[in-house]
């Protein structure tokens, strides 16, 4: 069955330092797809990046770059130059198959991991 | 702007007392879902919907109902709530084909104590 772990449930990081938050999936589905969701304490759920089974790159979006390596299953999230904002929860999630019409598009979360900057 | 709503966003009830979490979207997506998000174990699907007139369950259904009657809003009936549903709820949509990564779009939360 499809399963994301999340092993670190809080970290901390210094302002300005990057930091790593691992993820590591199962999955017997050739096509996947990988998301990374932000949970301020506001509650929301802020969709941060993605990764395609089929990307031959990596994911960036701005100070997010997502590290997959496909034969580890693993899809760990990199913050580069941590903020104070940047403490929330984080969340990575897989949706099995392909995302056309078909797909129900279920989301498989892990647990979650409380990032806290240190100013 | 394009968003996803729901309503209340907090709520305490008593154990049986009918209520309905609404969830309403202006992006014309034809798929929606809702999840509850509970300590340790992330978010987890109850129900989901393809488009208009079809539903289907999720991994935790036990206790809820839904309906699409129309394409922008999918409500969460809890036809007696009890202290096990106590949790933080998530409507979310998605477009079948205008992104490429099909990502999930998250209304704001509903808080729901049940006591």
């Amino acid at each position: 069955a499809q399963k994301i772990t999340q092993t670190q449930p809080g970290m901390f990081v210094q302002e300005k330092e990057a930091v790593t938050l691992d993820c590591t999936y199962d999955t017997s589905d050739p096509s996947y797809g990988l998301f990374w969701y932000k949970q301020p304490s506001s509650g929301e759920m802020i969709f941060l990046i993605y990764q395609g089974s089929y990307d031959q790159q990596n994911a960036t979006e701005g100070r997010y770059s997502l590290n997959f390596q496909k034969a580890r299953k693993s899809a760990n999230l990199v913050i580069s130059a941590s903020q104070l904002g940047d403490s929330a929860m984080y969340f990575c999630a897989m949706r099995e198959g392909p995302g056309g019409s078909g797909n129900t598009g279920k989301l498989i979360f892990g647990q979650g991991t409380t990032l806290q900057v240190k100013p | 702007e394009a968003q996803v709503t729901q309503n209340p966003r907090y709520l305490i009830t008593v154990t049986g007392k009918k209520l309905t979490v609404t969830c309403s979207q202006n992006m014309n997506h034809e798929y929606m879902s809702w999840y509850r998000q509970d300590p340790g174990l992330g978010l987890r699907q109850i129900y989901y919907s393809m488009n208009v007139e079809v539903t289907d369950k999720g991994d935790v259904p036990e206790g809820y109902k839904v309906s699409r009657k129309e394409k922008r809003n999918f409500p969460l009936i809890l036809e007696s709530p009890s202290p096990n549903q106590t949790s933080l709820y998530f409507c979310a949509s998605r477009a079948h084909r205008d992104r490429v990564s099909y990502e999930q779009y998250f209304g704001p939360g509903t808080r729901l104590t049940v006591t």
